[in-house]
């Protein structure tokens, strides 16, 4: 299996644009994560999806954000309008269903889109 | 407090040594824990699940968890300069109903450099 795959791994735009990055989950999960992570506030989850319905979006930070997941192979992360302090490594990762106290299904993480806003 | 703390280090040990990485948490009712490792530039990648109080030993790691002082640890036997990275502790959340759908709650991490 090719793992996750997320595009673009580098992006660069100005203060005020839109950014959209893309996931691609390994095939047959269920469950897809988005992440971002950052110096000071490290890895935080900002949203998932069960079966591309979003579950739970406490952790998207404002209204400029937005996840969508169409189809179980593609999600993607918005940010309009972008700003400065966005700038992160973003990691979307997946996992088969299926969690309890004592057991699990591992999350397995994508490569990581690295955003700069200028 | 935050729901996971890390020393953020960095930790510097010499090959060869043990080294004893810790993470404490707020929330009692916690019963796993996570550890991931992450090399500079690279994405998280799972290394250990613990769930019992006491140790678990994979290889040259071993988790040990305290729920009695809420805290949980990492131990590397015979480091060796690969294992210099960032390692991650997470606490899974769960709702009311016991089910988590994966939802993991991440302390800061702490920097390892095991020197030759």
């Amino acid at each position: 299996d090719a793992g996750v795959i997320q595009s673009p791994r580098h992006e660069v735009t100005e203060m005020g644009q839109e950014v959209t990055l893309r996931c691609k989950p390994i095939s047959g999960h269920d469950y897809l994560f988005w992440y971002r992570q950052t110096m000071m506030r490290g890895l935080e989850l900002l949203i998932y999806f069960n079966n591309n319905v979003p579950i739970d979006d406490s952790g998207m930070p404002e209204d400029r954000f937005s996840a969508k997941m169409p189809n179980a192979s593609f999600s993607t992360l918005k940010i309009q309008p972008s700003e400065p302090r966005d700038s992160a490594v973003y990691f979307c990762a997946s996992s088969l269903e299926g969690w309890w106290e004592y057991s699990y299904n591992e999350q397995f993480f994508g490569p990581g889109t690295r955003l700069t806003v200028l | 407090q935050k729901e996971v703390e890390q020393n953020s280090g960095p930790l510097s040990v010499p090959e060869g040594a043990i080294a004893s990485l810790n993470c404490t948490y707020s929330d009692r009712g916690s019963q796993s824990f996570f550890w991931y490792r992450q090399y500079s530039g690279k994405s998280p990648e799972l290394i250990m699940f613990i769930y019992s109080n006491g140790d678990k030993e994979d290889g040259r790691f071993t988790a040990q968890l305290n729920k009695a002082s809420q805290y949980v640890s990492l131990l590397i036997r015979d480091s060796q300069p690969s294992d210099s990275a960032t390692y991650l502790c997470a606490v899974p959340r769960f709702n009311a109903g016991g089910t988590s759908y994966g939802k993991l709650t991440f302390g800061q991490g702490t920097i390892l450099t095991v020197h030759p």
